[in-house]
């Protein structure tokens, strides 16, 4: 159980495009998901928390104009990268938290994104 | 302000050897504490997690983790290391309260196992 996938597992786009990521909780409602960013060699940093029928919570530094997320459902989060920029690049990552609190959160294998 | 300390960047052993991986944090409550790996290009797996009561927990593929508050530290332990087991290792703190707390993760480790 507590499965969560991201679609596309990997896409490439061009500079000034946009391009949407899917996150989906398949076996459990998710009130909360959340969004990361991973560099090369590096850790995940927090962009935003999503919250179910409510506007993100975008972390210090992130543009929300830029990296649109929307959680229109219990088991559906997406990120949309507006005009995205080659700097955009980056492995995304995101994890969905179950209603009842744990503190635990379930990951997705992740979208590389590349941006040309 | 919390933090996750993973003192060490890059680990080698050998395949068959024990294996410690360092976390040191800094949480002013009580932290739920966590150890995740993540195989190359791939999302992250929970090993084991820490909320309360036993300071010795078990986790999956034969992994160990002890908390001790004393020194702010949740090291993961293994007896003996499989190559499979090569990949990067994040330990993490959960903040905030009831099931929107955010993770905070250390920088990670890498473990290279030797045959």
């Amino acid at each position: 159980g507590a499965v969560v996938s991201q679609h596309p597992s990997w896409v490439i786009c061009k500079s000034g495009t946009s391009v949407k990521i899917e996150c989906r909780s398949l076996d459990f409602q998710a009130t909360t998901m959340f969004w990361y960013r991973q560099f090369p060699k590096q850790s995940l940093m927090l962009m935003a928390t999503s919250n179910e029928g409510s506007k993100a919570t975008y972390e210090q530094g992130v543009e929300k104009d830029k990296f649109l997320i929307n959680h229109a459902s219990l088991t559906l989060s997406t990120l949309t990268v507006t005009s995205a920029h080659p700097e955009d690049s980056s492995f995304y990552i995101c994890s969905a938290s179950p209603p009842v609190g744990s503190h635990e959160q379930y990951f997705g294998p992740g979208t590389r994104l590349t941006v040309t | 302000a919390q933090s996750v300390t993973q003192p060490d960047i890059h680990i080698t052993v050998s395949e068959g050897a024990s294996l410690e991986l360092r976390c040191n944090y800094s949480y002013g409550a009580t932290p739920y504490l966590f150890w995740y790996v993540q195989s190359p290009g791939q999302g992250l797996q929970l090993l084991l997690k820490y909320f309360s009561g036993d300071t010795l927990v078990q986790g999956i593929k034969g992994f160990e983790a002890e908390f001790k508050r004393s020194q702010s530290s949740f090291n993961l332990r293994k007896p003996s290391v499989h190559w499979s087991d090569a990949a990067e290792y994040f330990c993490a703190v959960a903040t905030g309260s009831g099931n929107t707390g955010k993770l905070i993760f250390g920088q990670g480790t890498t473990l290279q196992v030797k045959p």
